[in-house]
């Protein structure tokens, strides 16, 4: 049920810098905050940025986000191995009585 | 630091009901927001619903029609039941807690459980 559009992989050697999309539409990234979690193999989702671009106590510098119109992205600078995992991108849909929408993941790799 | 610890069925035939609950720890329960997400195998995350401090729900319109929260705050725990589960309902299921009031992002996890349909 995403309504949320990612590619679904990424690649990188350590250091270099990855950006993942997450495309949208007007009745959930257009009009409302973008949030990207990142959920590393057989772990719960960690929240990994909140309102478009801000980042929790904790999650480094290196991960940046933006948000322009219903298009948003995510960045890892300085990649690094453990940076290997899946991320989402998610944001808050206002069509019918509103309800939570996912992205359809991105699994980045560290060549 | 608020821990959530997820217990309930992990095997179910279809047509019975799922029904998992998840225990807070540590932190506070009241004025929050709780959510249940789930997440088939190798598959992506989809909300199924939450539900505030005062009770009030709101579920994914895919599964408002089979899915129930509860909550107990005398437990500090709240729970979902999912009726009429198919192969389809396959997934681990992770609680969640939004935020004191609010419930844009979700900051504290479960651990996770999984919960298999076969017959």
């Amino acid at each position: 049920q995403s309504v949320l559009t990612q590619p679904p992989s990424a690649s990188g050697t350590p250091g270099q810098r990855v950006i993942i999309s997450c495309s949208g539409s007007s009745s959930n990234t257009g009009r409302n905050s973008v949030y990207w979690y990142q959920q590393l193999p057989g772990t719960a989702p960690k929240l990994l940025i909140y309102s478009n671009n801000q980042r929790p106590s904790g999650v480094p510098d290196r991960f940046s986000a933006s948000k322009s119109g219903t298009s948003a992205s995510l960045a890892i600078s300085g990649l690094r191995s453990e940076d290997e995992a899946d991320y989402y991108c998610a944001a808050w849909d206002d069509s019918l009585s509103g309800f939570y929408v996912f992205g359809t993941g991105t699994k980045v790799t560290v060549l | 630091q608020v821990q959530l610890q997820q217990w309930g069925a992990g095997l179910l035939k279809p047509s019975e009901t799922l029904s998992l609950s998840c225990g807070v720890f540590g932190g506070s329960f009241s004025g929050y927001y709780w959510i249940w997400i789930r997440q088939p195998p190798g598959k992506g995350l989809e909300w199924i619903g939450d539900i505030s401090n005062d009770g009030y729900t709101d579920y994914n319109p895919s599964l408002e029609s089979r899915a129930t929260i509860s909550i107990d705050k005398s437990k500090n725990q709240f729970s979902l039941d999912l009726n009429s589960v198919t192969s389809a309902d396959t997934a681990v299921y992770y609680c969640a807690r939004g935020q004191y009031n609010s419930r844009e992002y979700f900051q504290h996890w479960g651990q996770g459980a999984l919960v298999t349909v076969s017959s």
